[in-house]
């Protein structure tokens, strides 16, 4: 069965230190994975990867794609406490029954 | 460009009521998906519609069902409510049914008591 699990499940952190977020996945017709960032409700788009070891950054936030060990993470640098949200990772699964298998995501708390 | 608009955003409803929710997508987008979030189970995925057609579908009963008319707006429809129901469901549109290009609409919160 297709599975994208995430680690740590929660995590608080202060001010400045710098966070790794992990993803691994196993879904049958890998086509890409996804991460998106949940404040209050809507998850937002930050990343999507398709090919291995090209990191995709933007700003404090980078991802890096690692498709022999089926895993990412998402790294930020420089936390702040706007940084503070659910963390979501997915895996689009391609062909007939094309769909995102989704993480269970990772609470992040930034503390002042 | 207006977003994903979801109504309503909050619900109370009884064991074996029915609902209908409600999604706007963005203007232009032709496909609209609907995900269940719920604390233990994360997101997952109901179903998308693409040009008024069910274009895919997970693994919910029967009671979870959808449509999605000519002008792209699309309902879901959740009968014969259980307290498992509780959840947000949100909504994404995208332009052409790509995933990977989807934006998400606010959800709304169901609460079955």
């Amino acid at each position: 069965e297709d599975k994208v699990v995430q680690s740590p499940l929660s995590l608080v952190v202060h001010e400045g230190d710098t966070v790794t977020l992990n993803c691994s996945y196993e879904v049958t017709n890998f086509r890409s994975l996804l991460w998106y960032k949940q404040e209050k409700k809507a998850p937002t788009f930050l990343f999507m990867l398709t090919s291995s070891g090209i990191e995709k950054k933007s700003g404090r936030l980078s991802s890096i794609l690692d498709k022999k060990e089926l895993f990412s993470i998402l790294n930020i640098t420089a936390t702040q406490t706007g940084d503070s949200a659910v963390y979501l990772c997915a895996s689009l699964r391609a062909g007939n029954n094309r769909k995102l298998i989704w993480g269970l995501g990772t609470s992040l708390a930034v503390n002042p | 460009k207006a977003g994903v608009t979801q109504t309503p955003r909050y619900l109370i409803k009884t064991r074996g009521q029915q609902v209908t929710l409600s999604c706007s997508p963005i203007s232009g987008h032709r496909s609209v998906s609907w995900y269940q979030q719920t604390p233990g189970q994360g997101l997952q995925f109901l179903f998308e519609y693409f040009s008024e057609t069910q274009r895919n579908k997970g693994n919910f009963p029967g009671r979870f069902s959808g449509r999605q008319f000519s002008n792209s707006r699309s309902e879901m429809n959740v009968s014969t409510l259980e307290l498992g129901d509780s959840a947000l469901y949100l909504c994404a549109s995208s332009l052409l049914g790509n995933h990977e290009t989807q934006y998400f609409g606010p959800g709304t919160r169901l609460l079955v008591l």
